[in-house]
């Protein structure tokens, strides 16, 4: 079945420092979605892109699209201790179930 | 607001006790889904319904089955609970076919002793 792979899947940064994480699959995907899951809470939807090499801003969030829409990306600038959690991308597979990547789990050092 | 409540936080249960997980959405939706989270293992769709009385085996589907009697309720079923199940259980729900949003409750720590 489809899968979605997630790297890496812990990041350590100082508050300040950049943080990416990036999502790859071997197919093309007709969408990618992006949901942020706080320590202790529950996975909350972000973004979902569409389109091929698209790029969307949330504040200091920078999501992308591969331009042959295998990949996504999440850049976050200038973190702070309020971005802490786990990140995870999500992709449509059949049936209209939603596939999960493993997460990326950022901790943020003040 | 979209709003998806799951019957207990904590739940602490007996190895081989039936065990019962409630989830319930406000939004009409005609999907709704049931995940198990571990470290390292992500999230992990365990049974989903697109209707009233209809299910569908997720990607782990053993041990478990549910039930969907109503549309805004979905039950998650371990018919005699083992140490391997303890785990974290998130229930999501979206709307139609479409590829909405997702929205989940606040989850389930379950502990099987």
């Amino acid at each position: 079945g489809q899968q979605v792979m997630q790297i890496p899947q812990y990041q350590h940064v100082q508050e300040g420092e950049d943080f990416t994480t990036y999502c790859n699959s071997s197919t093309t995907l007709s969408n990618i979605q992006w949901y942020k899951q706080r320590p202790g809470g529950h996975p909350v939807f972000l973004i979902q892109l569409v389109k091929s090499g698209e790029v969307k801003k949330q504040k200091r969030l920078t999501f992308q699209f591969g331009e042959a829409k295998k990949n996504s990306s999440l850049h976050i600038t200038a973190t702070q201790t309020t971005d802490v959690g786990t990140y995870f991308c999500a992709v449509w597979g059949n049936t209209g179930k939603l596939i999960f990547g493993q997460g990326t789990t950022l901790q943020v050092k003040p | 607001d979209v709003k998806v409540t799951q019957s207990s936080r904590y739940l602490v249960k007996r190895t081989g006790e039936k065990v019962f997980l409630e989830c319930v959405q406000d939004m009409d939706h005609e999907n709704m889904f049931w995940y198990r989270q571990d470290p390292g293992l992500g999230l992990r769709l365990i049974y989903f319904s697109y209707d009233v009385k209809m299910k569908e085996k997720g990607d782990i589907p053993e041990g478990y089955s549910v039930s969907r009697e109503k549309k805004e309720r979905f039950s998650l079923i371990l018919e005699s609970a083992s140490t391997n199940q303890t785990s974290m259980y998130l229930c999501a729900s979206r709307s139609g076919f479409s590829t909405d949003t997702q929205y989940f409750g606040p989850g389930t720590r379950l502990t099987v002793l």
